[in-house]
C-alpha cells in the first residue's frame, strides 16, 4: 500500500478481554516499530522489528504485551487481559533502515483503545 | 533510557524564533526530529548522523553536538503551522531502534 495501515482505528473493550492491534507496513520496509502514546503524552517505545533479527522488546511493559511479525510484512500486538491503563493510541510506524541505522519512519494513523 | 527535551511547552507569536533541546545520558549515534500535529501521526523532519552535522529545510534547523550528546532544533520566523509537538528521537546505531523524549508543544498564536 501507499502508507502503513493500522486496524481498528477505534477499539473499545471491557476490562480483562484480550484485543489485537494489526499494523500493515510499507511494502520493502524492513524494520516495524510499535509505540504507544497516551493522552497527552509522548511517543513511548513498545518493541522493534528488523528483518529476521531478533525483535527488541525491551519497551513492552507486562508480560501482558506481546507481538508478532510474519517475515516482513503484517505485524499483531496483542494485548492480554486489558486494563484501564492501557488505554491509548497504539502507532505502528516501518522504516526501511538502510544498513540496519534507523531511517525515517514512516507512521500509521494509529489504533485508538478504550478500555473500560 | 529516553533523551531530555527542553523546554516542555513554548508559545510564540507569529514571526518570532523558537530553540528546542535535547539531550542524552546514552551515546547519541543519530537524532532524529518529529513533529505531530493535533490527532494526526507524528512526521519525519530531520536526521543528523554526524557530529557538528546541521540540517535544514525551509526555516526549520537542527544540530548535533556529538560530544555533549546534544541536538537543537531552530525554528526562525514561525508560522501558524508550525505549531504541534516536536519529538527527538535517539537513534541505536546500528541496532535501528529509535527512543523519543517526551516532547516539546509548540504554540505558534497569530
Amino acid at each position: 500500500g501507499a502508507g502503513v495501515s493500522q486496524s481498528p482505528s477505534n477499539k473499545v473493550t471491557e476490562k480483562g478481554k484480550d484485543v489485537e492491534l494489526r499494523c500493515d507496513p510499507i511494502s520493502g520496509h524492513t524494520a516495524l516499530y510499535w509505540y504507544r502514546q497516551r493522552l497527552g503524552q509522548g511517543l513511548e517505545f513498545l518493541i522493534y522489528f528488523q528483518g529476521n533479527s531478533a525483535p527488541d522488546k525491551s519497551g513492552l511493559p507486562s508480560d501482558r504485551f506481546s507481538a508478532e511479525r510474519t517475515g516482513e510484512s503484517v505485524s499483531t500486538l496483542t494485548i492480554q487481559r486489558t486494563q484501564q491503563e492501557d488505554s491509548a493510541v497504539y502507532l505502528c510506524a516501518s522504516s526501511s533502515n538502510p544498513g540496519g541505522r534507523t531511517g525515517e519512519l514512516f507512521f500509521g494513523e494509529g489504533s485508538r483503545l478504550t478500555v473500560l | 533510557q529516553q533523551p531530555v527535551q527542553s523546554p516542555q511547552a513554548v508559545i510564540l507569536r507569529e514571526g518570532e524564533d523558537a530553540v528546542i533541546n535535547c539531550s542524552s545520558s546514552k551515546a547519541l549515534y543519530s537524532v532524529h526530529w518529529y513533529r505531530q500535529k493535533h490527532g494526526e501521526a507524528p512526521v519525519f523532519l530531520m536526521i543528523l548522523l554526524k557530529g557538528g552535522e546541521q540540517k535544514g529545510h525551509d526555516k526549520i534547523s537542527a544540530s548535533f553536538n556529538e560530544k555533549k550528546q546534544q541536538s537543537s532544533l531552530y525554528l526562525t520566523a514561525s508560522q501558524l503551522s508550525y505549531s504541534g509537538t516536536y519529538f527527538c528521537g535517539r537513534g541505536g546505531g546500528s541496532q535501528g531502534n529509535l527512543i523519543f523524549g517526551k516532547g516539546t508543544k509548540l504554540s505558534v498564536k497569530p
